[in-house]
């Protein structure tokens, strides 16, 4: 069973469409993050979100974590094909005494021009 | 700083074969990682170290899997008996401290066993 469960796990748009993707889970985190990863690339840290409830904005892109600190979405707001690549969340939390960082299955965008 | 350094970039080797694979972290980052990500899935964690000792090896590692941080600076994660299962791209992280605020990955190794 995946701690960190992400919907959609792919999603394809045209250029000019807003969409959001979510990540949830039943444990709580200490923080979360969103990464972009690009085929053959390691993922890339986009935002990290700490306080629940916390809204951070990177240019087109919102992260909000939520208020219980369980799940977050990330909205994009007039996707570009530049946007294409895989999102990954991934949250802290202390798993057998040691501060562990769990990926959710990741969302493959697909914006289409 | 040139971020996480991940070596080789590809390697294909046949079942049965060892391989090493290196890391170099960033030089401020006391904590290294390793993870383990196949097609179409998130990475997994694998084995973390803080300085030169490791602190805890995921139930994926088997004992074909060893991985070392001599002098807390660059790391190496050798797969012995490779087999086509061990297929994947194995990735890199450092961070300072827990993490908390975000990994820095590398680029990946991407292993292909035939």
């Amino acid at each position: 069973t995946q701690l960190l469960e992400q919907s959609p796990q792919f999603l394809s748009i045209q250029e000019g469409e807003n969409l959001t993707v979510y990540c949830n889970s039943s444990s709580v985190f200490s923080s979360l993050q969103w990464y972009r990863q690009e085929p053959g690339e390691g993922p890339v840290l986009l935002v990290t979100v700490v306080t629940g409830g916390e809204v951070k904005k990177l240019k087109r892109l919102t992260f909000q974590f939520g208020d219980a600190r369980k799940d977050s979405s990330l909205h994009i707001t007039a996707a570009q094909p530049g946007d294409t690549g895989l999102y990954l969340c991934a949250g802290t939390r202390i798993i057998q005494g040691a501060q562990k960082l769990v990926f959710g299955q990741g969302t493959r965008l697909t914006i289409n021009p | 700083d040139t971020g996480v350094s991940q070596d080789p970039r590809h390697k294909i080797t046949k079942r049965g074969q060892n391989v090493t694979f290196r890391c170099d972290p960033i030089s401020e980052h006391n904590r290294l990682y390793w993870y383990r990500q196949t097609l179409g899935q998130g990475p997994e964690f694998l084995t973390y170290f803080q300085n030169e000792a490791q602190l805890e090896k995921s139930r994926l590692l088997s004992d074909r899997f060893s991985a070392e941080r001599p002098k807390g600076s660059f790391s190496t994660l050798e797969i012995q008996r490779t087999e086509q299962g061990d297929s994947a791209m194995y990735l890199c992280a450092s961070s300072l401290a827990g993490g908390v605020y975000g990994y820095t990955f590398g680029s990946g190794t991407r292993l292909t066993v035939v």
